[in-house]
C-alpha cells in the first residue's frame, strides 16, 4: 500500500478564498483523522471519522472549517474563508480499528495564507 | 481527561551518545503508548509502541518500556546518530478508544 496520501503539498491562497484539502487512506482502514500541527499550538485533532461517519468534530476551530468522507478512500477538509492563521500543515491519518490504534500519518499539506 | 507530558525540548547532543527522552501519561485504565518521530518537512511516523503494562517496545536501536507504576514510556538509545535529529512525539490511545492523545513535541538535533 502507498500509505496515506494526500493533496496537495503545499497551498498557497489569498485570505478569503475557499481552500479544500484532500487525503486517500491506507485501504481497509476504518478511521480517518484531520490534524492540524502549528509551531504554538503544536498538533491538534480536529475531526475523526470511523466508517465514513464523522465521529468527534470538537477539534474544528470554527464553522469556517467542513470536512468529509463521502467514501472509504476518499475525505476533504474545507475552509471558507481562509484566513492568514489558518496557514499550518495539515496532516491526515488512518487507523485500521479493530483493536488496533496506532495511526498511519499522511505527508501533510503546508497551508499558506496570505 | 487524558493527557501526555514530555520532557521540554530542545535536545542536543552529540553523535553516540546516550539518549533519553522522558514521558509520562494521565489516562484510565490501561492506554497503549507510542513514540513517533517526525523528520523535517515529513509526517509523523510510527517508532515504537507497547499496549501493556512492563511491554518493552523497540524499533532502530530504541526502546521504551510501558512502566505502570510510574505512569511512564521514556524512549531511549544507547548511542544516537545525525540521522535521528528529528521531532519525537509521546502519544497514548485510551484503553476501548481510537483516537491518540499526543504530547508536545521534543526537538532532537545530534552534532556529529
Amino acid at each position: 500500500d502507498a500509505g496515506v496520501i494526500q493533496s496537495p503539498r503545499h497551498e498557497v491562497t489569498e485570505m478569503g478564498q475557499e481552500v479544500t484539502l484532500r487525503c486517500k487512506p491506507i485501504s481497509g482502514h476504518d478511521y480517518l483523522f484531520w490534524y492540524r500541527q502549528t509551531m504554538m499550538r503544536g498538533l491538534e485533532l480536529l475531526i475523526y471519522f470511523n466508517n465514513n461517519v464523522p465521529i468527534d468534530d470538537s477539534g474544528m476551530p470554527e464553522d469556517r472549517f467542513s470536512a468529509k468522507m463521502p467514501n472509504a478512500s476518499f475525505s476533504t477538509l474545507k475552509i471558507q474563508p481562509s484566513e492568514p492563521r489558518d496557514s499550518a500543515v495539515y496532516f491526515c491519518a488512518s487507523s485500521l480499528g479493530q483493536g488496533r490504534t496506532e495511526a498511519f500519518f499522511g505527508q501533510g499539506t503546508r497551508l499558506t495564507v496570505v | 481527561g487524558d493527557s501526555v507530558t514530555q520532557m521540554e525540548g530542545p535536545v542536543t547532543l552529540s553523535e553516540e551518545a546516550f539518549l533519553t527522552i522522558n514521558c509520562t501519561y494521565t489516562a484510565t485504565g490501561y492506554p497503549s503508548l507510542f513514540w513517533y518521530v517526525q523528520y523535517p518537512g515529513e509526517g509523523l511516523q510510527l517508532l515504537l509502541k507497547a499496549t501493556k503494562a512492563d511491554d518493552k517496545g523497540s524499533n532502530k536501536g530504541f526502546e521504551a518500556t510501558y512502566r505502570k507504576e510510574t505512569t511512564s514510556f521514556h524512549l531511549e538509545k544507547g548511542s544516537v546518530q545525525v540521522s535521528d535529529s528529528a521531532v519525537y512525539f509521546c502519544a497514548l490511545s485510551r484503553q476501548g478508544a481510537q483516537k491518540l492523545v499526543f504530547g508536545q513535541g521534543t526537538r532532537l538535533t545530534i552534532n556529529p
